[in-house]
């Protein structure tokens, strides 16, 4: 069955650097989305992308992240300048229509110390 | 603000018993409804979803939905120890088709050998 795939599994990064999270959507899939879940916490809405453009964004998501599928293929979330509190579990889901299910990806767990 | 509400648990049950995880949702226009199950450090992964009122059945699952009442529930029959892990409940925000999800705390089920 196919996956989505993410890397790296494992981030770590000292406070006020960049990360980059990747993800490889499943090939014939169009609607992207990224999404966190705080240790013990729920999951939360990032930002949807379709037609390499975002179409939705929580609140959560400002300034300092962004999104970019530079390549056709990686589907990127960056996060600039990390806090403490951008620790969490990123997962990338995809569909292939709005009104489809969506897939997660494995995750990457990002710690900031 | 959406709310979609989860027992958190845990919730143990014997081995060979019925599972049954309950949730609860404010939206009363919502139309989708999704159960995922997410094991400790994992990814949400779909195991039903439903979209009508009554009961959908997939193997050992069942999905219960009643939009009167604004509740959807999972049964799990024959429970494995494998079906240990946290249960979410996930809302799609109208007009959002399928994804920006509102996922419940979950719930966590314990099978007991």
């Amino acid at each position: 069955e196919p996956e989505v795939t993410q890397t790296p599994s494992h981030q770590v990064t000292q406070m006020g650097q960049e990360v980059i999270l990747r993800c490889v959507p499943i090939s014939n899939h169009l609607y992207f989305y990224w999404y966190r879940q705080i240790l013990g916490q729920k999951v939360e809405f990032l930002v949807s992308f379709y037609n390499n453009e975002i179409s939705e964004k929580s609140e959560i998501f400002d300034d300092q992240f962004s999104v970019e599928r530079p390549d056709g293929s990686n589907f990127t979330l960056k996060i600039r300048s990390t806090k403490l509190e951008d620790s969490a579990m990123y997962f990338c889901a995809t569909t292939g229509g709005r009104n489809s299910p969506l897939h997660f990806g494995n995750g990457t767990r990002l710690t900031v110390t | 603000q959406k709310e979609v509400e989860q027992n958190s648990g845990p919730l143990s049950v014997p081995e060979g018993a019925i599972a049954s995880l309950n949730c609860t949702y404010s939206d009363r226009g919502s139309q989708s409804f999704f159960w995922y199950r997410q094991y400790s450090g994992k990814s949400p992964e779909l195991i039903m979803s439903i979209y009508s009122n009554g009961d959908k059945e997939d193997g050992r699952f069942t999905a219960q939905l009643n939009k009167a009442s604004q509740y959807v529930s999972l049964l799990i029959r024959d429970s494995q120890p494998s079906d240990s892990a946290t249960y979410l409940c996930a809302v799609p925000e109208i007009n959002f088709g399928n994804e920006k999800l509102t996922f419940g705390t979950g719930t966590r089920l314990t099978i007991i050998p």
